[in-house]
């Protein structure tokens, strides 16, 4: 099935540094979600964005929709343990109702 | 507030059976979203319900059908399983004209 690209497609990091992940796609977007999973779970709603160029926050993640509407980036500050999992981007076209996921990003945190 | 809940959480079927997987929407939402995750995949869409009515369809075969009920809960049928249908089920709810899509926990299916 159709899949966007995220990428990295998995990193380690130590505990107190800054992430920042990416997600592309060959075709316009009106909406990102970022999600967050863990093992066993649903994926749980992050951010939304809606508006080519919006930066939004929550808490210690930002999220930005690519002023070409093709991609979205997500950063995430002073990383901590509990921040490990997947983290996968949805994207949404005008006049569907279906998301398109990522690949997945899988976040390891070194202590 | 209960969010998103999915039943059963694990099953086992075998090769050729139906099976039937249930969601209960977040409460104030009137939409669901059904997707089939695959191991080390992202989800992908299998439909979404709303007023009671497949409003949109995924790439699926006809064996995947599905019911929205009154009270906005749905169902998820797949007949003539295959060993390719195992996968995480997910449900996702929402409310018509807002974009966020909240998951329930999932179901694991095993076809053996």
């Amino acid at each position: 099935g159709q899949q966007l690209n995220q990428s990295p497609q998995s990193m380690f990091i130590q505990e107190g540094e800054d992430v920042s992940m990416n997600c592309t796609s060959s075709s316009i977007f009106n909406t990102w979600l970022w999600y967050k999973q863990e093992p066993g779970e649903g994926p749980v709603l992050l951010i939304a964005l809606y508006k080519a160029g919006e930066l939004t926050s929550n808490g210690r993640l930002t999220a930005q929709f690519g002023i070409t509407r093709k991609d979205s980036f997500l950063n995430i500050s002073a990383s901590i343990p509990s921040d490990v999992g997947i983290y996968f981007c949805a994207g949404r076209a005008s006049g569907t109702y279906k998301y398109i996921f990522g690949t997945g990003t899988r976040l390891k945190v070194l202590a | 507030d209960a969010g998103v809940t999915q039943s059963p959480t694990h099953l086992i079927k075998t090769r050729g059976q139906q099976v039937t997987l249930r969601c209960s929407p977040k409460s104030g939402h009137d939409t669901v979203s059904w997707y089939q995750q695959a191991l080390g995949q992202g989800p992908q869409f299998i439909f979404q319900y709303y007023e009671e009515e497949e409003r949109q369809r995924g790439n699926f075969p006809d064996r995947f059908s599905g019911h929205q009920f009154p009270n906005y809960s749905s169902e998820l049928n797949v007949n003539a399983l295959l060993l390719g249908d195992s996968a995480l089920y997910l449900c996702a709810s929402s409310l018509t004209g807002n974009a966020e899509a909240f998951f329930g926990q999932g179901t694991r299916l095993t076809v053996v």
